[in-house]
């Protein structure tokens, strides 16, 4: 079965500070990979996804994220955080076997900036 | 504003009860998603269909259920409801249902069972 594990659950950082946030996958197959944020009190927002191709794929607000197959990895950076970047950060993937586009999440990060 | 609406946004009952949440999808999109977000068990999968058709089951309870209408809006069923069903549950859609679509995400419905 596909898990995903986001290792850092809260994150405190000041502005203009990097972030990297951790994200690591189990299944032998191949996938599609997502970052998503929800900022409070908000619906989920897609920040970017690797589909195929460059596995250096940038997203929305700056931010970016790097697949490392042999690694099972899928961490997401920004070289520099702003207050408005405080929410939580959720993993998912896809697995491409099946014919859904069913997510599967990691457990999300708290992101908190403060200015 | 993804597009994709829902309704109630907020939902207080009693345990035992029966509620219907409701979504509807972005305008074009033939896959509906339901997901469960909770404290403990995180966002969760619960059931996709498409066009009508379920497509898909993750952990979804037996006492819930789900359904596609002709229309494309789809409602969940959350029965003999428990303390522990209390979750906001989020509906999102994509295009096709396939394995390259985005999925938009609703803004939730947040379900308190007292």
């Amino acid at each position: 079965a596909q898990s995903v594990s986001q290792h850092n659950h809260h994150v405190i950082l000041s502005e203009a500070a990097s972030l990297e946030l951790g994200c690591n996958y189990s299944y032998g197959g191949t996938v599609n990979l997502f970052w998503y944020v929800q900022y409070p009190g908000q619906h989920l927002q897609l920040l970017l996804k690797y589909f195929s191709g460059d596995p250096l794929v940038k997203g929305i607000k700056g931010f970016e994220a790097e697949f490392i197959k042999s690694k099972f990895s899928f961490n997401l950076r920004k070289p520099s955080v702003q207050w408005s970047d405080t929410a939580e950060y959720f993993c998912a993937v896809n697995a491409r076997s099946g014919n859904t586009g069913k997510l599967i999440f990691g457990q999300g990060t708290t992101l908190q900036v403060k200015p | 504003d993804s597009g994709v609406t829902q309704t109630p946004k907020h939902l207080i009952t009693a345990t035992g009860q029966r509620v219907t949440l409701r979504c509807s999808p972005r305008s074009g999109d033939l896959s509906v998603y339901w997901y469960q977000q909770s404290l403990d068990q995180g966002l969760q999968f619960l059931i996709q269909y498409y066009n009508g058709e379920e497509r898909a089951k993750g952990n979804i309870l037996e006492r819930f259920s789900a359904q596609q209408f002709p229309d494309l809006h789809s409602e969940l069923n959350l029965s003999s409801l428990e303390l522990g069903d209390s979750a906001l549950y989020f509906c999102a859609s994509s295009r096709t249902g396939g394995t390259v679509d985005t999925q938009y995400f609703g803004p939730g419905t947040r379900l308190t069972v007292l």
